[in-house]
């Protein structure tokens, strides 16, 4: 049960916008919309961003915004700020199974 | 708002079991499904279990298939893992999870996790 697909290290400065990528197959990102998108601080649960490719759950910053292009899914952040600087993790249901990236960590320079 | 507080957690040696608790409280329990995932040290987030709104349908991760069980009590809004033959690479956090929907989709809220060592 192969992972999904993300870059391991990302960075960009105060007020910039990034993008993490993360890439699956047609079993699971490219064929279910059904992909989130989760931020986790050092020593802190998860906290989901995005759920279903592209909803922001209530209280989750409009800075957030998530997209999805055949079996790539993607989160893009912008105005980074200070706080964003974390580990950011993609999932996607796949068949009755779910699966996670490899985890993405977010530097702000 | 949304509470998950999981419990349980501990030492054991391999081949021995655990038993972990999910209390939930803020919102419909009986309505959403429900995952177990966790986390080795320094490591990235792994799926183990999920469990629809009912109870009806279960699903695992291949690697804990045979010796992991979850398993919802809706009369006392708790999430439930049973782990036998325990293994080292068992060793993480575990943290429990709401799904956005009755069915088994992805992860919502997250509790703080409850972590488990397994050694000899």
């Amino acid at each position: 049960q192969s992972a999904l697909t993300q870059p391991a290290s990302v960075s960009g400065s105060p007020g910039q916008s990034i993008t993490i990528s993360c890439t699956g197959s047609s079993s699971d990102v490219g064929h279910f919309y059904l992909v989130s998108w989760y931020q986790q601080h050092p020593g802190k649960a998860p906290k989901v961003l995005i759920s279903e490719v592209n909803k922001r759950p209530s209280g989750v910053s409009d800075r957030f915004s998530g997209s999805k292009s055949g079996n790539t899914a993607s989160l893009t952040i912008s105005g980074l700020q200070a706080e964003d600087e974390a580990d950011y993790y993609c999932c996607s249901y796949a068949s009755s199974r779910v699966i996670f990236g490899g985890g993405t960590k977010l530097t702000v320079l | 708002q949304v509470q998950l507080v999981e419990s349980g957690g501990g030492a054991v040696q391999p081949g021995g079991s655990l038993k972990l608790s999910c209390a939930a409280s803020g919102f419909a329990f009986s309505n959403y499904g429900l995952h177990w995932v966790r986390q080795a040290p320094g490591k990235g987030l792994q799926w183990v279990a999920a469990i629809t709104y009912d109870g009806s349908n279960k699903f695992y991760v291949e690697s804990v298939k045979g010796r992991f069980s979850i398993s919802r009590d809706k009369s006392k809004n708790t999430l439930f893992l049973q782990m036998d033959s325990l293994r080292t690479e068992d060793t993480a956090i575990y943290y429990c999870a709401t799904d956005g929907h009755p069915t088994v989709t992805t992860p919502h809220y997250w509790g703080q996790g409850t972590l488990v060592s397994v050694s000899s």
